[in-house]
């Protein structure tokens, strides 16, 4: 069974850093590409950076391009999302979910639980 | 930028009876779109890909349609477990793609 778990999650001062995770299971981790999907409260769900299976390939949204940095340690099958220089329109749930190519091509297939970040002086 | 406009907003049936959600792209993306399902407090979870595929574990009453701009979520006999808020996503141009705005089924 395929378990994703994410952590990291928390309140935050605008303009600082957090790194969120994902700890993956019941899949062979570092054959597929891995998305980080964001749902800011009461609203709908926005894409927001994705990776190859070997992380080599990475993508970003507009909105968070040059502050959030995505990468994965396949020997530990996790994925993290660095963001930096946090802004208020950033709080959201973060879900983690794997895709179903080793190449990202947004077939969103499996999802995490979710992490709150919520960004708030 | 491909925008998705679902419709209605809110949905208001009964148990046993059949939804129709729509989905509507402001221009072509082929066969790539998904339904996804989203109860309160849970993560989304993945109905239907490429516009007509069922995921693993989906049940058979749950059905899509459409290609190019019209697409269609189609809920044969609703199950109170299936009162949710249902996102169609394309990936026709992804990254990024996008998601509609999603279209709640609630109990009449």
């Amino acid at each position: 069974e395929v378990q994703l778990l994410e952590s990291g999650g928390g309140l935050v001062q605008p303009g600082g850093s957090l790194r969120l995770s994902c700890t993956a299971s019941g899949f062979t981790f570092s054959r597929y590409a891995m998305s980080w999907v964001r749902q800011a409260p009461g609203k709908g769900l926005e894409w927001v950076s994705a990776t190859s299976g070997s992380g080599d390939s990475t993508y970003y949204a507009d909105s968070v391009k040059g502050r959030f940095t995505i990468s994965r340690d396949n020997s530990k099958n996790t994925l993290n999302l660095q963001m930096n220089s946090l802004r208020a329109e950033d709080t959201a749930v973060y879900y983690c979910a794997t895709e179903n190519y080793y190449d990202s091509s947004g077939l969103l297939q499996h999802w995490g639980q979710g992490t709150l970040v919520t960004v708030s002086s | 930028e491909i925008v998705l406009t679902q419709s209605p907003a809110t949905l208001s049936l009964s148990p046993g009876e059949r939804a129709t959600l729509s989905c509507r792209a402001s221009q072509s993306v082929s066969n790539y779109l998904a339904w996804y399902q989203q109860k309160p407090g849970q993560a989304p979870r993945l109905l239907i890909y490429d516009a007509s595929n069922r995921a693993t574990g989906i049940p058979a009453r749950f059905s899509g349609s459409g290609s190019g701009t019209d697409f269609s979520l189609t809920i044969s006999s609703l199950e109170p477990e299936d009162f949710a808020v249902y996102y169609c996503h394309q990936r026709r141009n992804w990254p990024p793609g996008s998601f509609g705005q999603g279209t709640k089924l609630e109990i009449k």
